[in-house]
Protein backbone atom coordinates (compact mmCIF):
# COMPACT_ATOMS: atom_id res chain seq x y z
CA UNK A 1 0.00 0.00 0.00
CA UNK A 2 0.89 3.59 -0.52
CA UNK A 3 2.83 4.83 2.22
CA UNK A 4 4.54 8.26 3.32
CA UNK A 5 6.92 8.75 5.94
CA UNK A 6 8.22 12.14 7.73
CA UNK A 7 11.51 11.13 9.23
CA UNK A 8 10.59 12.07 13.06
CA UNK A 9 7.25 13.38 14.83
CA UNK A 10 8.93 15.98 16.36
CA UNK A 11 12.53 18.30 15.31
CA UNK A 12 13.72 20.69 17.86
CA UNK A 13 16.30 23.24 17.07
CA UNK A 14 17.85 26.55 17.76
CA UNK A 15 16.99 29.98 16.19
CA UNK A 16 19.03 30.85 13.52
CA UNK A 17 19.86 27.05 12.59
CA UNK A 18 18.49 25.26 9.71
CA UNK A 19 15.83 22.95 10.10
CA UNK A 20 16.03 19.88 7.71
CA UNK A 21 12.69 17.85 7.07
CA UNK A 22 12.59 14.79 5.21
CA UNK A 23 9.49 12.73 3.40
CA UNK A 24 10.11 9.43 2.12
CA UNK A 25 7.32 7.27 -0.10
CA UNK A 26 6.71 4.07 -1.12
CA UNK A 27 5.08 2.32 -3.65
CA UNK A 28 4.17 5.33 -5.67
CA UNK A 29 5.61 7.06 -8.26
CA UNK A 30 4.14 11.03 -8.44
CA UNK A 31 4.40 13.67 -10.38
CA UNK A 32 4.43 16.66 -8.10
CA UNK A 33 4.61 16.91 -4.21
CA UNK A 34 3.77 19.72 -2.11
CA UNK A 35 4.57 20.85 1.08
CA UNK A 36 1.90 22.08 4.02
CA UNK A 37 2.44 23.83 7.47
CA UNK A 38 -0.42 23.42 9.97
CA UNK A 39 -0.35 25.49 13.30
CA UNK A 40 -2.28 23.91 16.10
CA UNK A 41 -6.58 24.06 15.51
CA UNK A 42 -5.78 25.14 12.59
CA UNK A 43 -5.72 23.56 8.81
CA UNK A 44 -3.18 23.25 6.69
CA UNK A 45 -1.84 25.87 4.29
CA UNK A 46 0.11 25.46 1.78
CA UNK A 47 3.77 25.79 1.18
CA UNK A 48 5.19 25.05 -2.29
CA UNK A 49 5.04 22.90 -4.94
CA UNK A 50 7.30 20.34 -6.68
CA UNK A 51 7.26 18.57 -9.86
CA UNK A 52 8.98 15.53 -10.41
CA UNK A 53 11.45 17.03 -13.22
CA UNK A 54 12.34 19.67 -10.87
CA UNK A 55 15.50 19.21 -8.73
CA UNK A 56 15.43 22.03 -6.53
CA UNK A 57 12.39 24.30 -5.37
CA UNK A 58 12.96 27.59 -3.49
CA UNK A 59 10.66 30.18 -1.65
CA UNK A 60 12.37 32.76 0.84
CA UNK A 61 13.96 30.87 3.68
CA UNK A 62 12.54 27.95 2.21
CA UNK A 63 13.77 25.13 -0.11
CA UNK A 64 12.45 21.50 -1.40
CA UNK A 65 14.14 18.60 -3.61
CA UNK A 66 12.97 16.09 -5.01
CA UNK A 67 14.77 12.81 -5.30
CA UNK A 68 12.43 10.33 -7.40
CA UNK A 69 15.38 7.77 -7.55
CA UNK A 70 15.67 7.82 -3.86
CA UNK A 71 11.49 8.19 -3.62
CA UNK A 72 12.68 11.45 -0.91
CA UNK A 73 11.98 14.88 -0.52
CA UNK A 74 14.06 16.88 1.74
CA UNK A 75 12.29 20.64 3.03
CA UNK A 76 14.63 23.20 4.45
CA UNK A 77 13.83 26.31 6.15
CA UNK A 78 16.97 28.29 6.35
CA UNK A 79 17.55 30.99 9.65
CA UNK A 80 14.69 29.66 11.14
CA UNK A 81 12.81 31.27 13.81
CA UNK A 82 10.13 30.41 16.68
CA UNK A 83 7.34 31.78 13.97
CA UNK A 84 8.72 28.64 12.36
CA UNK A 85 7.48 26.30 14.87
CA UNK A 86 4.62 24.32 13.56
CA UNK A 87 3.73 20.48 11.93
CA UNK A 88 4.81 19.97 8.65
CA UNK A 89 3.25 17.72 6.31
CA UNK A 90 4.96 16.91 2.82
CA UNK A 91 1.61 15.86 0.50
CA UNK A 92 1.53 13.27 -2.87
CA UNK A 93 -1.41 12.98 -5.29
CA UNK A 94 -2.21 9.16 -5.46
CA UNK A 95 -5.16 8.90 -7.54
CA UNK A 96 -6.58 11.63 -9.71
CA UNK A 97 -8.25 14.47 -9.12
CA UNK A 98 -6.91 16.45 -6.48
CA UNK A 99 -6.96 13.70 -3.56
CA UNK A 100 -3.87 14.34 -1.47
CA UNK A 101 -2.49 11.41 0.55
CA UNK A 102 -0.60 13.33 3.85
CA UNK A 103 2.69 12.05 5.03
CA UNK A 104 2.62 11.76 9.17
CA UNK A 105 4.16 15.39 9.54
CA UNK A 106 7.05 16.30 11.70
CA UNK A 107 6.32 19.12 14.73
CA UNK A 108 8.97 21.34 14.39
CA UNK A 109 10.15 23.77 17.01
CA UNK A 110 12.68 26.32 16.95
CA UNK A 111 13.74 27.53 20.56
CA UNK A 112 15.46 30.64 21.26
CA UNK B 1 -11.46 37.40 -0.85
CA UNK B 2 -12.94 35.04 1.98
CA UNK B 3 -10.96 31.64 2.39
CA UNK B 4 -12.56 28.47 2.97
CA UNK B 5 -15.41 28.52 5.81
CA UNK B 6 -16.63 25.51 7.49
CA UNK B 7 -19.78 24.72 10.06
CA UNK B 8 -20.01 24.05 12.89
CA UNK B 9 -16.14 24.91 14.50
CA UNK B 10 -17.14 22.40 17.78
CA UNK B 11 -19.68 20.01 18.04
CA UNK B 12 -20.30 17.44 20.65
CA UNK B 13 -22.77 14.29 19.83
CA UNK B 14 -23.39 10.92 21.78
CA UNK B 15 -22.93 7.76 19.73
CA UNK B 16 -25.71 6.63 17.35
CA UNK B 17 -26.75 10.12 16.41
CA UNK B 18 -25.75 11.90 13.10
CA UNK B 19 -24.04 15.02 12.04
CA UNK B 20 -23.70 16.90 8.66
CA UNK B 21 -20.99 19.20 8.11
CA UNK B 22 -20.81 22.03 6.20
CA UNK B 23 -18.23 23.74 3.90
CA UNK B 24 -18.27 27.09 1.22
CA UNK B 25 -15.42 26.89 -0.59
CA UNK B 26 -12.94 29.83 -2.08
CA UNK B 27 -15.53 32.15 -4.41
CA UNK B 28 -14.47 29.84 -7.82
CA UNK B 29 -13.35 27.03 -6.70
CA UNK B 30 -15.26 23.92 -7.81
CA UNK B 31 -13.14 21.58 -6.57
CA UNK B 32 -14.07 20.63 -2.98
CA UNK B 33 -12.26 17.64 -0.87
CA UNK B 34 -12.46 16.42 2.97
CA UNK B 35 -10.30 14.93 5.20
CA UNK B 36 -10.58 13.22 8.94
CA UNK B 37 -7.31 14.24 11.23
CA UNK B 38 -6.84 12.56 14.11
CA UNK B 39 -3.71 12.03 16.20
CA UNK B 40 -3.48 8.78 15.53
CA UNK B 41 -4.18 8.14 11.80
CA UNK B 42 -3.51 11.84 10.80
CA UNK B 43 -4.98 13.23 8.19
CA UNK B 44 -6.70 10.94 5.62
CA UNK B 45 -8.57 11.55 2.58
CA UNK B 46 -12.68 11.36 2.85
CA UNK B 47 -13.58 12.25 -0.38
CA UNK B 48 -13.56 14.43 -3.18
CA UNK B 49 -16.64 16.52 -5.28
CA UNK B 50 -16.09 18.37 -8.16
CA UNK B 51 -18.93 19.99 -10.18
CA UNK B 52 -21.56 18.11 -7.99
CA UNK B 53 -19.80 14.63 -8.81
CA UNK B 54 -17.72 12.58 -6.45
CA UNK B 55 -15.14 12.04 -8.07
CA UNK B 56 -12.54 10.33 -5.56
CA UNK B 57 -13.66 8.39 -2.33
CA UNK B 58 -11.48 7.11 0.71
CA UNK B 59 -11.31 3.85 2.60
CA UNK B 60 -14.20 4.80 4.85
CA UNK B 61 -17.36 2.85 6.01
CA UNK B 62 -20.56 3.88 4.34
CA UNK B 63 -21.48 5.81 7.39
CA UNK B 64 -19.44 9.00 6.06
CA UNK B 65 -21.19 10.39 2.91
CA UNK B 66 -21.00 13.85 1.31
CA UNK B 67 -22.50 15.77 -1.45
CA UNK B 68 -21.78 19.27 -3.43
CA UNK B 69 -24.40 21.61 -4.22
CA UNK B 70 -24.47 23.76 -7.47
CA UNK B 71 -23.18 26.85 -6.07
CA UNK B 72 -20.12 24.77 -4.92
CA UNK B 73 -20.97 24.35 -1.65
CA UNK B 74 -20.36 20.93 0.29
CA UNK B 75 -21.83 18.79 3.51
CA UNK B 76 -20.57 15.43 4.30
CA UNK B 77 -22.57 13.76 6.62
CA UNK B 78 -21.88 11.03 9.26
CA UNK B 79 -24.17 8.56 10.42
CA UNK B 80 -24.49 6.51 13.48
CA UNK B 81 -21.71 7.84 15.12
CA UNK B 82 -18.88 6.07 16.94
CA UNK B 83 -16.59 6.77 19.17
CA UNK B 84 -13.64 6.55 16.86
CA UNK B 85 -15.15 9.37 14.49
CA UNK B 86 -14.01 11.85 17.11
CA UNK B 87 -11.68 14.11 15.32
CA UNK B 88 -10.81 17.40 13.49
CA UNK B 89 -12.88 16.84 9.93
CA UNK B 90 -11.16 19.77 6.88
CA UNK B 91 -12.42 20.79 3.87
CA UNK B 92 -10.18 21.84 1.22
CA UNK B 93 -11.23 23.87 -1.87
CA UNK B 94 -8.87 23.90 -5.16
CA UNK B 95 -8.59 25.85 -8.30
CA UNK B 96 -8.80 23.23 -11.39
CA UNK B 97 -5.94 25.07 -13.15
CA UNK B 98 -3.41 22.52 -13.95
CA UNK B 99 -3.25 18.25 -14.24
CA UNK B 100 -3.77 16.05 -11.18
CA UNK B 101 -1.78 16.53 -8.13
CA UNK B 102 -0.48 20.13 -9.02
CA UNK B 103 -3.60 21.63 -7.87
CA UNK B 104 -3.37 23.79 -4.06
CA UNK B 105 -5.59 22.91 -1.70
CA UNK B 106 -6.55 25.59 0.76
CA UNK B 107 -7.96 24.36 3.92
CA UNK B 108 -10.81 25.43 6.54
CA UNK B 109 -10.07 25.90 10.10
CA UNK B 110 -11.86 22.56 10.51
CA UNK B 111 -15.45 21.13 12.12
CA UNK B 112 -13.72 19.61 15.47
CA UNK B 113 -16.26 16.68 16.22
CA UNK B 114 -16.40 14.74 19.74
CA UNK B 115 -18.53 11.87 19.83
CA UNK B 116 -19.40 10.92 23.76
Amino acid sequence: SQKIEQNSEALNIQEGKTATLTCNYTNYSPAYLQWYRQDPGRGPVFLLLIRENEKEKRKERLKVTFDTTLKQSLFHITASQPADSATYLCALSTGGGNKLTFGTGTQLKVEL
Amino acid sequence: KAGVTQTPRYLIKTRGQQVTLSCSPISGHRSVSWYQQTPGQGLQFLFEYFSETQRNKGNFPGRFSGRQFSNSRSEMNVSTLELGDSALYLCASSLEVVSSGANVLTFGAGSRLTVL
